[in-house]
């Protein structure tokens, strides 16, 4: 499998529960990245990882925990969600964030509806 | 803090119009300037990048260019398909620092282009 993948496709739970996104990359990249896509709203950058180290955390609230345990993966942790975050959730990767000539590959997104 | 407008949100036109998006940012200490295409439930795709020393890139039909002091970043689009259809976005990374890839994101221009 190439490219950057995500799962679940969709997902639906209620506020009270705990879920995981997962994404992987197998473009031997060193740099991955969340974000949140909501309805009439900007993409908007969540977290960054560069080399398994967080390197940017965009005033997300504490109920969303990424972890990054090896370049090639990331998760996000979900607990006690609200409804307004309901949102496609991208993941993308790059080969280091420190380099001004990358580009961005992208992850076809989890779509998360919260009830 | 760095703000991206598109302009327009939604464009139709009929297949083979030369057509041009536009988006402008607020802060001229943009650094690498993006555009991505999203087709409907996927994720993003890179189209071009105009890096920090160059005014614009081509890619086939695209052309980019950038005015930093204008704060205007232009995507021209030759000859236009229907399989152009999809949602424009264009991302900046602002000067500074040693990270390149924390995008701001553009809301986006919706290109309809009908047969």
């Amino acid at each position: 499998e190439t490219g950057v993948t995500q799962t679940p496709r969709h997902l639906v739970m209620g506020m009270t529960n705990k879920k995981s996104l997962k994404c992987e990359q197998h473009l031997g990249h060193n740099a991955m990245y969340w974000y949140k896509q909501s309805a009439k709203k900007p993409l908007e950058l969540m977290f960054v990882y560069n080399f398994k180290e967080q390197t940017e955390n965009n005033s997300v609230p504490s109920r969303f925990s990424p972890e990054c345990p090896n370049s090639s993966h990331l998760f996000l942790h979900l607990h006690t969600l609200q409804p307004e975050d309901s949102a496609l959730y991208l993941c993308a990767s790059s080969q280091d964030e420190r380099r001004d000539t990358d580009t961005q590959y992208f992850g076809p997104g989890t779509r998360l509806t919260v009830l | 803090k760095q703000e991206v407008t598109q302009i327009p949100a939604a464009l139709s036109v009929p297949e083979g119009e030369n057509l041009v998006l536009n988006c402008s940012f607020t802060d001229s200490a943009i650094y690498n300037l993006q555009w991505f295409r999203q087709d409907p439930g996927k994720g993003l795709t890179s189209l071009l990048l105009i890096q920090s020393s160059q005014r614009e890139q081509t890619s086939g039909r695209l052309n980019a260019s950038l005015d930093k002091s204008s704060g205007r970043s232009t995507l021209y689009i030759a000859a236009s398909q229907p399989g152009d259809s999809a949602t424009y976005l264009c991302a900046g990374t602002n000067a500074g620092g040693t990270s390149y890839g924390k995008l701001t994101f553009g809301q986006g221009t919706i290109l309809t282009v009908h047969p």
